[in-house]
Parts: structure tokens; sequence; C-alpha cells
């Protein structure tokens, strides 16, 4: 079981939004703002779209944003399109010795 | 270009020893911490442990501690994840990623090793 909480699946439209959240604790998600996301393709390595809960690093479109309430992360994408189609995970430091947890991801599909 | 290019594919049998690479380039290498990630076939990702080739200090998740080594050899900017004995359960895809400070992201990521164990 993973230390952070995914949904296992989201799915969408073109062109529509959608919302995946990531659920932690005060250790982790809720207590520090060292929240991650990252996006893999079947077959590819992980890309990072989000760092510290809502930072887009250069070349990711700003159709990707990130926020945090509480012990849960979330990442919205905007204007959903084909290629958004891929496993969606993130990731907190936390306070354990653990040091840093992955969510067990979640695969988005385009409709 | 900032690049992370990860040595091939491997299989071994139970009980052999093992160890893959991750060779930086592009960037100060020993400037940058460089991390270690599981995913088992079909499965999610897993934070395996992190090392700072500027002074080899190492830091290991308590599920991975004791079960690989992490080192780095700074003058030919290589980071390793070694095994003793593998085990069944090691198969996987192994991937390095770097980031700037201990508490941070993966920005840039290797291109994956697959390990397969099997008799």
């Amino acid at each position: 079981q993973s230390a952070l909480t995914q949904p296992a699946s989201v799915s969408g439209s073109p062109g529509q939004s959608i919302t995946i959240s990531c659920t932690g604790t005060s250790s982790d998600v809720g207590g520090y703002n060292y929240v991650s996301w990252y996006q893999q393709h079947p077959g590819k390595a992980p890309k990072l779209m989000i760092y510290e809960v809502s930072n887009r690093p250069s070349g990711v479109p700003d159709r990707f944003s990130g926020s945090k309430s509480g012990n849960t992360a979330s990442l919205t994408i905007s204007g959903l399109q084909a290629e958004d189609e891929a496993d969606y995970y993130c990731s907190s430091y936390t306070s354990s010795s653990t040091l840093e947890v992955f969510g067990g991801g979640t695969k988005l599909t385009v409709l | 270009e900032v690049q992370l290019v990860q040595s091939g594919a491997e299989v071994k049998k139970p009980g052999e020893s093992l160890k893959i690479s991750c060779k930086g380039s592009g960037y100060s290498f020993t400037s940058y911490w460089i991390g270690w990630v599981r995913q088992m076939p079909g499965k999610g990702l897993e934070w395996m442990g992190i090392i700072y080739p500027g002074d080899s200090d190492t830091r290991y998740s308590p599920s991975f501690q004791g079960q690989v080594t992490i080192s780095a050899d700074k003058s030919i900017s290589t980071a390793y994840l070694q095994w003793s004995s593998l085990k069944a359960s090691d198969t996987a895809m192994y991937y390095c990623a770097r980031r700037w400070e201990l508490l941070g992201y993966f920005d840039y990521w290797g291109q994956g090793t697959l390990v397969t164990v099997s008799s």
C-alpha cells in the first residue's frame, strides 16, 4: 500500500478538465510544500510536471496546474488533449525515515 | 543538454550480483543528488534512495536499506545501484533521476534499466 493515496483511474473527454487527488498526512503532504507530480507514458521514464505544489517546469503547458489543501494535493489538467493520456504520480517529502513517498499512481484516459 | 544515461537491460539468476549505472552529462555532476526509483512490472514508483556525488552522502528508504547499495564515482560522473544477491522479486525497471536539493524534486530522469531475475 502506497503512503499517498491517489484514485486508480480518472477519465475525461478532449477539452474537458480533470483533477487528480493525492491524499497524505500532516507528516508529508500536509506538512510541507514539497509535493511533485510526474507524468509517465507507457514504456517511458517519468517526466516532472509540477514541483513544490504548484510550480511548472519550463516547457510544461500551462494547462497543468497544482494546488494543495490540508493533507490533499491536486493536479488539474484543463483543456484535455489526447497526448495527456498517461499515468500520473504524486510524491512528497515525508518526515518519516523514508524521506520521500510516491502515490500509487492514477491512469488518465482521454475518451 | 542534461542527460542521464543508464546501462542496458540485465538478465540474471537468483543469488547473482549486479551493478547498474547512471552516467550524468551536461551539468555539474557533483552539485546534484542522484536518486534511484524502482518500478515493478505493472506497478507504481518506489523511492529507493539517493546519493550526493560531491561527498557521497547517501540516504536509503528503510524498505531498501540493506538490500541494495548506492554509490557514485564523481571522476566519471556515474552513479551506481548494486545488489550482492539478487532475488526474483528484484525484477523491475530501475530509474535514476537527479535533483538539486535533498528535499526537492527529480527534474531529469534516465531512460531506465530493466533487471530480470529468473532461474
